[in-house]
């Protein structure tokens, strides 16, 4: 159930900013986008969720379009250990509230 | 505070037999989510609950596997009659509610031989 896509990998320098983008083009208007990252060999960790405003926090910020078709997670100064796979789900929005995660774009931070 | 955990953190079994796997939630959180993760794919989702009470199981991949969980907080998921398929990271989410961010454990890495 393909709600997102995302590129296959990206290569980011270290100390320089990540911009991971998303396309959601068939998201709903009352569905949350969420970012995770999962790191080799460690469950899926929470990094940020907005609904149509960009949202910020320690870790990173999320930027969303004005038609929230799209979005771009952005790690300010990335350093060697934000090098994971970066999943951006579309929370479905009913009763269940499944989260499908995608393949993800590998992000490999370089020194 | 405390996260979620999951036991064991490796598995290696033999075909036929019978696993069981555990997820203990973050306190206080009454959603749980339980998903499979295979090498290089992304999640597979195969069941949640709310409270003591899974309303959606469409996710099962068979009828040898079931979950359950009692008193609203630890959740078993087991696996019958075990097939080198069923070799996966299974991984275990809670959240304060249905709507609510979902928080992982580490998973158990599970090798049917």
């Amino acid at each position: 159930d393909a709600k997102t896509t995302q590129p296959p990998s990206m290569d980011c320098a270290e100390g320089r900013a990540a911009n991971l983008p998303c396309n959601h083009s068939t998201i709903s208007g009352n569905e949350y986008v969420y970012w995770y990252r999962q790191i080799h060999s460690q469950g899926p960790q929470y990094i940020i969720h907005g609904l149509k405003n960009n949202e910020t926090n320690e870790m990173a910020s999320l930027i969303i379009t004005e038609d929230r078709k799209s979005s771009t997670l952005i790690l300010p100064h990335a350093t060697l250990r934000d090098t994971a796979v970066y999943y951006c789900i579309v929370r479905v929005a009913n009763n269940f509230n499944k989260f499908y995660f995608g393949s993800g774009t590998k992000l490999n931070v370089k020194p | 505070g405390a996260g979620v955990s999951q036991s064991p953190s490796n598995k290696v079994t033999e075909k036929g037999k019978d696993v069981e796997l555990r997820c203990d939630p973050i306190s206080g959180h009454t959603a749980l989510y339980w998903y499979r993760q295979s090498l290089g794919q992304g999640l597979e989702f195969l069941i949640y609950f709310q409270g003591n009470s899974a309303p959606d199981k469409s996710g099962l991949p068979s009828d040898r596997f079931s979950a359950e969980r009692t008193g609203g907080s630890v959740s078993t998921l087991t696996i019958q009659r075990t097939q080198q398929e069923d070799s996966a990271v299974y991984l275990c989410a809670s959240s304060q509610g249905v709507q609510e961010t979902q928080y992982f454990g580490p998973g158990t890495r599970l090798l049917v031989l």
